[in-house]
């Protein structure tokens, strides 16, 4: 069985600042992660994702993550974060397929507030 | 180029009552599943669907039910509502294999009174 703990329920931080969301996961087998967005009353928007290769992970507007196997964690930052960057963020994990498919398991969401 | 279509996007029903939320998707994903959202607990798998004739059960399976006729259709049945049923769903699909990434609709509100 796969899990997502995402250790911050909410992060306040000002417009311009860096931001760090974290997550953890377990996992038994090999593992794609993702990072997905969700602005309010919208639907679920991805952000990034790793599936192989380099550890360091660009997505959209300015968001990066960093996949650390021996940490089991796959932190989502980015260097200067704007008003728009306020939204809801979720940290899914999903198995190499095999018997289940590639199931998507999210983790609990961290809700990110930008302040002027 | 419609994506992942869900209706309806809100709905009130009473304690007791049937719906189907609807779900439809355009872009011959093999892979369809239906979430629901709650405050501080993420998305949780309702059910899923591999093709057309095969589905299973996720993590929070009771009081639903799906089928899956079609390759483009997975519609969601609540079969007699309870408030514990009060949610935001959520459809997604992709294609098997390669794991590019879900497509998601963008929500169905239920409220269950």
């Amino acid at each position: 069985a796969q899990s997502v703990t995402q250790l911050d329920s909410q992060v306040p931080v000002f417009e311009e600042a860096p931001v760090e969301l974290r997550c953890n996961y377990s996992s038994s087998v090999s593992v794609y992660l993702f990072w997905y967005v969700q602005y309010p009353n919208q639907g679920l928007q991805l952000l990034l994702k790793y599936l192989s290769g380099s550890t360091l992970v660009k997505g959209i507007n300015g968001f990066e993550a960093e996949f650390n196997k021996s940490q089991t964690s796959f932190h989502l930052r980015k260097p200067s974060v704007h008003i728009s960057d306020t939204a809801e963020y979720f940290c899914a994990v999903s198995d190499d397929g095999g018997t289940s498919y590639g199931k998507l398991t999210f983790g609990q969401g961290t809700i990110l507030t930008v302040h002027p | 180029n419609a994506g992942v279509t869900q209706t309806p996007k809100f709905q009130v029903l009473k304690t007791g009552q049937s719906m189907t939320l609807q779900c439809a998707q355009d872009m011959n994903h093999e892979y369809m599943s239906w979430y629901r959202q709650d405050p501080g607990m993420g998305l949780r798998l309702i059910h899923y669907s591999v093709g057309a004739g095969i589905t299973d059960q996720g993590e929070v399976p009771n009081g639903y039910n799906v089928s899956r006729s079609t390759t483009e259709d997975f519609p969601l049945r609540l079969l007699s509502a309870a408030p514990s049923q009060t949610s935001v769903y959520f459809c997604a699909s992709r294609k098997t294999g390669g794991n590019y990434g879900y497509t998601f609709g963008s929500g169905t509100r239920l409220t269950v009174v």
